[in-house]
């Protein structure tokens, strides 16, 4: 139980154009989502938290404006990545928080490749 | 200083070794969180602990939560076992913060 399905898992686009990701919770309501991008050889950083509902935060020199979070329903949140740069090349992967043993769920992660 | 560190940073073994990998924190938590990730990237919740130890199959993890430390223990290391582990805290805001990571390469 308390799968998040994350699609898609690899992607390459162009510089300047956008990529979305989506993160859907199959078996429970996530009302809150947490993205977190991973640098080669680096830990994951935590980029926003997405709330279904309102409006997403942001950690401190994360672009709001670049990296768009929607959270409209409870088993569905997207991060879209505009006007994608070389520089944005990374790993994402959203986690929700649930009950039970573990605490926490997460996508299979989105490996982003911008050339 | 990083609020979570881990070590060592890689580790090689020989299959069927014990292997340990250490956790320390220097923030309040209310539970500690060993993960795995997958080299594709895929991470997987291994154990989340407040107190004491927990044991599932071949892995072992304990806290100390006087000392802020935790240690994941794998018996008869397997190739299989290849992964980053991560220890990782839970903030008050609910996301969480993680290490860095071990690199664990277990041959055969």
């Amino acid at each position: 139980g308390a799968v998040v399905s994350q699609h898609p898992s690899r992607v390459i686009c162009k510089s300047g154009t956008s990529v979305k990701i989506e993160c859907r919770s199959l078996d429970f309501q996530a009302t809150t989502m947490f993205w977190y991008r991973q640098f080669p050889k680096q830990s994951l950083m935590l980029m926003a938290t997405s709330n279904e509902g309102s409006k997403a935060t942001y950690e401190q020199g994360v672009e709001k404006d670049k990296f768009l979070i929607n959270h409209a329903s409870l088993t569905l949140s997207t991060l879209t990545v505009t006007s994608a740069h070389p520089e944005d090349s990374s790993f994402y992967i959203c986690s929700a928080r649930i009950q039970g043993l573990y605490g926490y769920t997460f996508g299979s992660g989105t490996r982003l490749t911008v050339v | 200083k990083n609020e979570v560190e881990q070590s060592p940073q890689n580790l090689t073994a020989q299959e069927g070794e014990f292997i340990t990998i250490n956790c320390s924190y220097s923030v309040g938590i209310s539970a500690l969180h060993w993960l795995q990730q997958h080299p594709g990237g895929g991470i997987v919740s291994l154990f989340m602990l407040s107190s004491g130890k927990k044991k599932h199959g071949r892995l072992i993890a304990t806290i100390n939560i006087q000392e802020k430390h935790s240690s994941l223990h794998i018996t008869a290391s397997h190739p299989r076992d290849s992964a980053v582990y991560i220890c990782a805290a839970p903030r008050s805001q609910g996301n969480l913060i993680f290490g860095k990571g071990t690199k664990l390469s277990v041959k055969p």
